[in-house]
């Protein structure tokens, strides 16, 4: 499979621990997105890089969010001192120079904060 | 990047055309107009997009007016795995740009 893959699938913690998702986007894509959704709502943008630099970040992604994209491949977003609100569906979408116009997402990684 | 304007929900019978329509009175010249698609618990898909010219593909064709005001999307043949929510965005292409999805279209296909 050549798609964007997030993992894990599910996340369920506790209020205050640290939580880690990944994302490995589609191999030739030198630009990678993280999204957020809530029920009911469309994906709000969070942060995106261009290879490993971190080109723009939302208001959204407060001081608790980071986000990595160490060699230009893979990703990660890591949630601190999570907090009930943090639940969501975290999706990661990348895209290539020229090519494809469209942006590829992966499924997503459903967080929820008990 | 402009708003857009779309019905919350639709319905469609099984087999016929779905015509999702999308305002976006503010779009600027090298704004394109995109349709991505998400079904329940998935990330949202590429379906189609255009400039000013209509558009088809494999999944959908794309009518945009004149004045680039408005577009609909159009599903020739609804199916019962066409039930998702359908987001308009307007966007410059640049690789570099985000997507800012507004709340979409839950387009219900029934049988």
């Amino acid at each position: 499979d050549t798609g964007v893959s997030q993992d894990p699938r599910h996340k369920i913690t506790k209020r205050g621990q640290n939580v880690t998702f990944r994302c490995d986007p589609i191999s030739e894509h030198n630009r990678l997105y993280w999204y957020r959704q809530t029920l009911g709502q469309g994906p709000e943008f969070l942060t995106y890089f261009q290879n490993e630099a971190q080109l723009e970040k939302s208001r959204l992604l407060s001081d608790r969010f980071s986000a990595e994209r160490p060699k230009g491949s893979f990703s990660t977003l890591e949630i601190q001192r999570t907090e009930q609100g943090d639940s969501a569906m975290y999706l990661c979408a990348s895209r290539g120079e020229g090519a494809l116009p469209g942006y590829t997402f992966g499924s997503g990684t459903r967080l929820t904060v008990v | 990047d402009a708003k857009t304007t779309q019905p919350t929900s639709m319905d469609c019978a099984e087999g016929r055309a779905a015509n999702l329509p999308c305002n976006h009175s503010t779009i600027s010249g090298n704004e394109y107009v995109y349709w991505y698609r998400q079904i329940h618990s998935q990330g949202p898909q590429y379906i189609i997009h255009g400039l000013k010219n209509n558009e088809t593909n494999e999944m959908a064709s794309l009518i945009i007016t004149e004045d680039r005001k408005s577009s609909t999307l159009i599903l020739p043949h609804a199916t019962l795995r066409d039930t998702a929510v359908y987001y308009c965005i307007v966007s410059q292409r640049n690789a570099g740009n985000m997507l800012t999805f507004g709340g979409g279209t839950r387009l219900m296909v029934k049988p």
